[in-house]
């Protein structure tokens, strides 16, 4: 079966501090990999999706970066951290040849900035 | 432009009582829909999702959902709500041949012992 981890669970950072979270799904290959921003009281922001290594989308211009290193990693980075960037950060996956695109999602990271 | 609405931001029903969470879409294309679970906290769980075929699907933990295209509405559904059924609830639409969902900005649900 396939199961998606997401960590840290919880990191704290001041503003002005880079910014590394990282996703990884195993029992499959080749998914679609996406990263989502919930703020408090929002719905689900997509910030990126990827289709393959090294393909990346951006959705929202912003203070974030995406990176896919290997086929089912994803990584979401800053240089510099902004009170905004504060959220719930959930990685999620679909079968890259789904016909239906169902994501599945990981357990989230919940990031402060101060 | 594609949308999602939840109208109900909050939800209050007592234990045992039915539950129906709205959800309204604008979709240029066929839509394939579905909702979700989220534990405060926690991820994302998929309860159930429509993409053709009887318009009245099950889910997991006894929910049910219906889908209205004269409507554009997909309204959750469920008989005897639990205490352990509190949480937020979205609900997304999403495309052939697109990756990308549209997600309402959710309903939380509070139960009442």
């Amino acid at each position: 079966s396939q199961t998606i981890h997401q960590w840290p669970a919880t990191l704290v950072q001041p503003v002005g501090s880079p910014l590394s979270l990282e996703c990884t799904v195993e029992g499959t290959s080749n998914p679609n990999l996406y990263w989502y921003r919930q703020a408090a009281g929002r719905g689900l922001q997509l910030l990126f999706y990827s289709v393959g290594i090294g393909q990346i989308s951006s959705e929202v211009p912003q203070n974030l970066s995406a990176s896919r290193p290997q086929d089912r990693q994803f990584i979401l980075s800053s240089k510099k951290l902004l009170l905004s960037d504060s959220g719930f950060y959930l990685c999620a996956w679909s079968a890259h040849r789904g016909q239906y695109g169902e994501q599945f999602f990981g357990p989230g990271t919940r990031l402060t900035v101060l | 432009a594609q949308s999602v609405t939840q109208p109900d931001i909050h939800i209050t029903v007592s234990e045992g009582a039915s539950l129906e969470l709205r959800c309204n879409y604008s979709y240029g294309a066929t839509p394939y829909l579905f909702w979700y679970v989220q534990s405060p906290g926690q991820g994302l769980q998929l309860l159930l999702k429509y993409f053709s075929g009887d318009t009245l699907v099950q889910g997991i933990k006894g929910f049910e959902a219906e889908f209205k295209r004269s409507q554009s509405s997909f309204n959750l559904r469920k008989p005897s709500v639990h205490w352990s059924d509190a949480a937020e609830y979205f609900c997304a639409v999403g495309g052939s041949g697109t990756y990308k969902y549209i997600f309402g900005t959710g309903t939380r649900l509070k139960v009442l012992a």
